[in-house]
């Protein structure tokens, strides 16, 4: 069973362009969160999915920034127009059900962004 | 008051050493936690749960004291392999989004 995938694993952009990252949950995972870590900082919760729904996203910027879940296919976690204060690692967790409750949360070995 | 703390160390330690760390959480209605482990550049990796009965698992010991709503870590016997940050994640009754802390550094010296 193949754990968490996430694509690319290196991400360089220029300020201004798009950047898209990719969340491939654990086989039977439907519950998917984005996280943010800068350096020598903590996860910092962005955005919480499930298939084709946002259930939280109290965590994320209210502009540049956003995420799907589709019924087929990866998680995207989509970010416009990025500046250097978005050069960071983002990771991506799934779990069967929702974290919480003692449900373990299974991560991606990340994203990391840099912003030129 | 931040919702979860943790002293971010470094811990420096010789192998063979017993080193314990806490972690305060603010929210008194938190109903699960864990202990994370994080490797330089790498993913968070679930080390234990912390469950209110203590658990332990091999060199490692986590308690749960909710009345001073803290959780600890204790590894005896350190190995140079338990050189990694550690992480405490707590997650409050109702909500479904964990909260992390910054982690604890822990270095092993040979």
């Amino acid at each position: 069973n193949a754990g968490v995938m996430q694509n690319p694993r290196h991400l360089v952009r220029r300020r201004g362009q798009e950047a898209r990252l990719r969340c491939s949950p654990m086989k039977g995972h439907s519950h998917v969160y984005w996280y943010r870590q800068l350096p020598e900082e903590g996860l910092k919760f962005m955005v919480y999915l499930q298939k084709e729904n946002i259930i939280d996203e109290s965590g994320m910027p209210k502009e540049r920034f956003s995420a799907e879940f589709p019924k087929e296919g990866p998680s995207i976690l989509r970010i416009q127009q990025v500046v250097r204060g978005d050069s960071a690692a983002y990771f991506c967790a799934s779990s069967p059900l929702p974290a919480g409750d003692y449900n373990e949360q299974f991560f991606g070995p990340g994203t990391r962004l840099t912003v030129l | 008051r931040k919702e979860v703390e943790q002293d971010p160390g470094p811990f420096n330690v010789p192998e063979g050493a017993t080193v314990a760390f806490n972690c305060t959480y603010s929210n008194s209605a938190s109903q699960s936690f864990f202990w994370y482990r994080q490797d330089c550049r790498k993913e968070p990796k679930l080390l234990m749960s912390v469950y209110s009965s203590g658990n332990e698992d091999g060199r490692f010991t986590a308690q749960l004291n909710r009345a001073s709503q803290y959780i600890s870590l204790l590894i005896r016997d350190s190995k140079l392999s338990d050189s990694a940050t550690y992480l405490c994640v707590v997650s409050s009754g109702g909500s479904y989004i964990p909260t992390f802390g910054r982690g604890t550094s822990l270095i092993v010296h040979p």
